[in-house]
């Protein structure tokens, strides 16, 4: 079945530093890909998402890059401020599935 | 006020009992879902619904319920609560199968 697969955390940072999230999935077809946030105390919020190889979702300065080659989509964001510190998963949906297959989640944790 | 609302955010409640939480919506989305969450597990879904008329099984709906009262309320029942039901649990909505949900605040359960 299709799973996707996100780097444990925690992932500790200082701030301006550069974070990088691996996710990396199996699935048949050609699924369309998703980074979800989820800050304390909140549900989940889309952050980006592609829908085909070689799109880039970008957004609040963060950036990801769907790679089929590698069945990769790995989230990047070059400076990092304190209130990026949340959790954030990966997911994607087939393209004529019903539902979202989500990651275990990556906690990450920027201090001043 | 939130559009996906969920009561109650937190409950304590012990081996046996019958739990409810419900979920209310304002975006007008037709389709509806059930995700508990674990640390490390990320989320796993529990129960979905397209339409009122319309329940599926998600991956983990054993010893859960659910009821599509109305296009706007879906609840979901633990009709014996025990201890590895313990969990943060959320409810989301989507307007079409593109893989954007709207997530509620979520639902803290504690289950003694």
């Amino acid at each position: 079945g299709d799973s996707v697969t996100q780097m444990e955390g925690p992932v500790t940072l200082s701030e301006e530093a550069f974070l990088t999230i691996n996710c990396t999935y199996t699935a048949t077809g050609y699924p369309s890909l998703f980074w979800y946030v989820q800050y304390p105390g909140e549900g989940l919020q889309l952050l980006l998402k592609a829908t085909k190889a070689d799109d880039k979702g970008s957004n609040k300065g963060f950036e990801a890059t769907y790679r089929k080659e590698t069945t990769s989509f790995h989230l990047e964001k070059g400076s990092v401020q304190v209130s990026d510190s949340a959790v954030y998963f990966c997911a994607l949906i087939k393209a004529a599935g019903n539902k979202l297959t989500f990651g275990g989640g990556t906690r990450v944790l920027v201090k001043p | 006020d939130a559009d996906v609302t969920q009561t109650p955010r937190n409950r304590i409640t012990k081996t046996g009992k019958r739990i409810m939480l419900e979920c209310s919506q304002t975006k007008g989305h037709d389709r509806m879902y059930w995700y508990r969450q674990d640390p490390g597990l990320g989320l796993q879904l529990i129960y979905y619904s397209f339409d009122v008329k319309d329940i599926n099984k998600g991956e983990i709906s054993d010893g859960y319920s659910v009821s599509r009262q109305a296009q706007a309320k879906f609840s979901l029942s633990l009709e014996s609560a025990i201890p590895n039901q313990t969990a943060l649990y959320f409810c989301a909505t989507s307007e079409d199968n593109t893989g954007e949900l709207f997530f509620g605040e979520g639902s803290r359960l504690t289950v003694l």
